[in-house]
Parts: structure tokens; sequence; C-alpha cells
């Protein structure tokens, strides 16, 4: 596509629940990256890839947050057990190489978590 | 829709003024430094970026400089207009590739 896309771009869930949050970068693009803006905050780092292995997964919260990206293409954020903490918007980019070029983001997932 | 910006820093300026927006980091080995515009419910916008090895870069309306002597980023947009109104971040990039955001700015511009 022309863009990061995420899917989907609204997810409402009971907590306790798991759920998967998809982001597709553009297409050729090595690097990309999770984050998680809260209302009236600004966007925190989650996890960052290089192709197909988490080069820095420092900022995820917990061990209820796990990231795959097994072809270096797509990604799927996962989170297990919801809380009503876990509501946010995620956001994902992507970028053409490791360091030193623009990153271009989606639109993000709004999750709920009720 | 998502509403960015309800406890961030907030600059208000008349249209046709210009705006300097300021970013202050912490890692000297960070060496890539990126601006990016936010509006309501929507992802971030690239507005322009800067290396370590540059103390200013233009854009079109947007001057960025850099002074890494005090580690420190500022966003100049020349005569701003109603349509500049959103938060401004800063995206810092570290020496492994990963871009960590910086405090963010709301910009409202009166009419």
């Amino acid at each position: 596509g022309a863009g990061v896309s995420q899917t989907p771009s609204n997810k409402v869930t009971e907590k306790g629940k798991y759920v998967e949050l998809r982001c597709d970068p553009i297409s050729g693009h090595t690097a990309l990256y999770w984050y998680r803006q809260s209302l009236g905050q600004g966007p925190e780092f989650l996890i960052y890839f290089q192709g197909t292995g988490a080069a820095d997964d420092s900022g995820l919260p917990n061990d209820r947050f796990f990231a795959v990206r097994p072809e270096g293409s797509v990604s799927t954020l996962k989170i297990q057990r919801t809380e009503r903490g876990d509501s946010a918007v995620y956001l994902c980019a992507s970028s053409s190489t490791s360091s030193g070029t623009e990153a271009f983001f989606g639109q993000g997932t709004r999750l709920t978590v009720v | 829709g998502e509403s960015v910006g309800l406890h961030l820093p907030t600059l208000s300026v008349q249209e046709g003024d210009n705006s300097i927006i300021n970013c202050a980091y912490s890692n000297s080995a960070s060496d890539y430094f990126i601006w990016y515009k936010q509006e309501s419910g929507k992802g971030p916008q690239f507005i322009i970026d800067i290396r370590s090895n540059m103390d200013k870069r233009q854009g079109q309306r947007v001057t960025v400089l850099l002074n890494k002597t005090v580690k420190h980023l500022s966003l100049q947009i020349a005569a701003t207009q109603p349509g500049d109104s959103a938060v401004y971040f800063c995206l810092i990039g570290g020496s492994q590739g990963n871009l960590i955001f910086g405090k963010g700015t709301k910009l409202s511009v009166k009419p």
C-alpha cells in the first residue's frame, strides 16, 4: 500500500481478554516501530524492529505485551489479559533504514478495555 | 475523535506571527532529529528533519535549529496559519536506530 496501515482502527475488548493489533508497513521498509499514546499525552515507545528481530523492546511495559514480525514486513502487537489501563491509541511507524530517515506513521488503533 | 494535547504545554499565537516550539533531549549520542505534527485523531505527520552534523535546516515556512552543546532543538514556523494548529513533537533518533518522542507542544493559532 501507499502508507502504513493499521487494523483494526478501533477495538473494544473486555478486561482480561487477549487482543492482537496489526501493522502493515510501507513495502520495503526494514524498520518498524510501535508506540502507545494515552489521551492527552505524547506517544510512548514500546518496541522497534529491524527486519524480523526486535532491536529494542525496552519500552514494553510488562510481559503481557509482546510483538512479532516473523517475515520482516507485517507486525502484530499482542496484549494478554488486557487491563483498563491498556486503553490507548497504539501507533505503528516504519522507515526505510535503521536510522537517519523519516518514519511514516499509521493512523493508529484505538484500544478500549471495558 | 482522539483529542491530543489536553495535558501538553500550549503555545498561542496570532495568525501571521512566527511560532517557535522547543524540545530538549538528554542523550548526547542522539544523531537524528525529526519534527512531527499531530492533528486530533490522526497519526503524526513528518515536517522536517535534521542530522547531528548540521545546526540549521530550512523547509517551506519551517526552520529547525539544533544546538548540540545544550541538547536543544527548535522548530520555527513563519507566518503561522490556522491550519498549523496541532500538537508538535520532536522525535529523537538514537544510535541503535530507535526513535523516541520528546514532550509535545500544542500550538493554537488565533485568527
